[in-house]
């Protein structure tokens, strides 16, 4: 398996601009998470999903943020309009409920680097 | 809510043990996790303990539970400058499938 794959890997925009990052969870998984890290904060959960559906997005920093689901095999983070304190790095992360493997591991893309100037 | 806190930051010397601990606050755990997140990378799993274990060994790690005082560590053996990341600690239990991520520690070994 490929694994959870991430685009775009870097991404620099300037303050206003639409953003938008985008997620292939590994396939069969029934979870899927969004996290923000930066130096100040660290790893922050953002949202994430059940069987396509969202579940808790009390993460979700303001109304400029939104996700979306449409398939279990995709998912997108949208940012709009940016803002420099945006600047991080995001990833998705995806899981499997059951009783094959370590009960509870995300499995976790490589992360997209965004930059907003 | 449920807390997971560790430092930020440990510096050893090549050849050293690495102890890296971690303190969390839900009673409820029942797994409790290390991730290693390599520069550039996403975090990936490196080890983890059922709440009704107090030690795991696994080659040059050690995991060691304290779970009346809520506390996990993670001990590297022989620590290599390969080994030079952020761990970051993670708890999960009372029947969610969300884990709680600590802020993570960054190792630094030198020389």
């Amino acid at each position: 398996d490929a694994g959870v794959i991430q685009s775009p890997r870097h991404e620099v925009t300037e303050m206003g601009q639409e953003v938008t990052l985008r997620c292939k969870p590994i396939s069969g998984h029934d979870y899927l998470f969004w996290y923000r890290q930066t130096m100040m904060r660290g790893l922050e959960l953002l949202i994430y999903f059940n069987n396509n559906v969202p579940i808790d997005d009390s993460g979700m920093p303001e109304d400029r943020f939104s996700a979306k689901m449409p398939n279990a095999s995709f998912s997108t983070l949208k940012i709009q309009p940016s803002e420099p304190r945006d600047s991080a790095v995001y990833f998705c992360a995806s899981s499997l409920t059951g009783t094959s493997g370590v009960t509870g591991e995300l499995f976790f893309g490589e992360g997209s680097r965004l930059t907003v100037l | 809510g449920e807390d997971v806190e560790q430092s930020l930051f440990l510096s050893v010397r090549e050849g050293d043990s690495s102890v890296i601990n971690c303190t969390y606050t839900d009673s409820s755990s029942t797994y409790l996790y290390w991730y290693k997140q390599e520069p550039g990378a996403g975090l990936q799993l490196l080890t983890y303990i059922f709440s009704n274990m107090d030690m795991k060994q696994d080659q040059r790690l050690t995991v060691l539970l304290n779970k009346k005082d809520k506390h996990l560590s993670l001990r590297i053996a022989d620590t290599q400058t390969g080994d030079s990341a952020i761990y970051f600690c993670a708890e999960m239990g009372g029947g969610s499938y969300i884990p709680t991520f600590g802020r993570g520690t960054s190792l630094i070994v030198h020389p």
